[in-house]
């Protein structure tokens, strides 16, 4: 069956440290990835997607994200930390021939000044 | 910018009231969806409308119907609200494009039943 995973329920880091969110994924074929941000009290936003070709992805807001085939793995990534980033991150498989998508258990990042 | 609203913020209903939640977008998007957001559980789709009057059940629509009778607007209805229903429900919306396009959201609603 389909899947998505993000192993990392809650995440703690400093302000300006480096950052990396894990997201694996168990589907036949490469899907379409995607990273989406929920703020406190707010709706889901697109961070970053990938479909084909070059396997390193730039989002909004500073975040990069790798796609690695051999690992079905599309981690997230921002070098130095803000304490505005602190949210719950959303990985999201979206099966290609089909409407939906599917979604990790989200991971809640919490930033330490 | 697109824009999804949602009726309600916050709502708290007693069980077995029918209760309708509603979502609005403004950038003509074909494709509408409801999802329920749970601690753990991420999100789960109820349901999806791919077009005015059209919709298809997503994987927990047990309990859940919707309705959509002009582009813009996509309603859930809990027939008879029970206390497992207690959830953030959100709203998306998206252009076609299968599963490769966007998905914009609403802020949500935190329905509350007691």
């Amino acid at each position: 069956a389909q899947s998505v995973t993000q192993p990392d329920i809650h995440i703690t880091v400093s302000e300006g440290a480096s950052l990396e969110l894990r997201c694996n994924y168990s589907y036949g074929a490469t899907p379409y990835l995607f990273w989406y941000v929920q703020s406190p009290g707010q709706g889901l936003q697109l961070l970053l997607k990938y479909f084909s070709g070059d396997t390193l992805v730039q989002g909004i807001k500073g975040f990069e994200a790798e796609f690695k085939r051999s690992q079905s793995s599309f981690n997230l990534r921002k070098p130095s930390v803000h304490w505005s980033d602190a949210a719950e991150y959303f990985c999201a498989v979206g099966p290609r021939g089909t409407y939906k998508y599917i979604f990790g258990t989200g991971t809640r990042l919490k930033v330490l000044a | 910018d697109v824009k999804v609203t949602q009726s309600s913020r916050y709502l708290v209903k007693r069980t077995g009231e029918k209760v309708f939640l509603e979502c609005v977008q403004d950038m003509d998007h074909e494709n509408m969806f409801w999802y329920r957001q749970d601690p753990g559980l991420g999100l789960r789709l109820i349901y999806f409308s791919y077009d005015v009057k059209m919709k298809e059940k997503g994987d927990i629509p047990e309990g859940y119907s919707v309705s959509r009778e002009k582009k813009e607007r996509f309603s859930l209805i809990l027939e008879s609200a029970s206390t497992n229903q207690t959830s953030m429900y959100l709203c998306a919306s998206r252009t076609t494009g299968g599963a490769k396009g966007e998905q914009y959201f609403g802020p949500g609603t935190r329905l509350t039943v007691t």
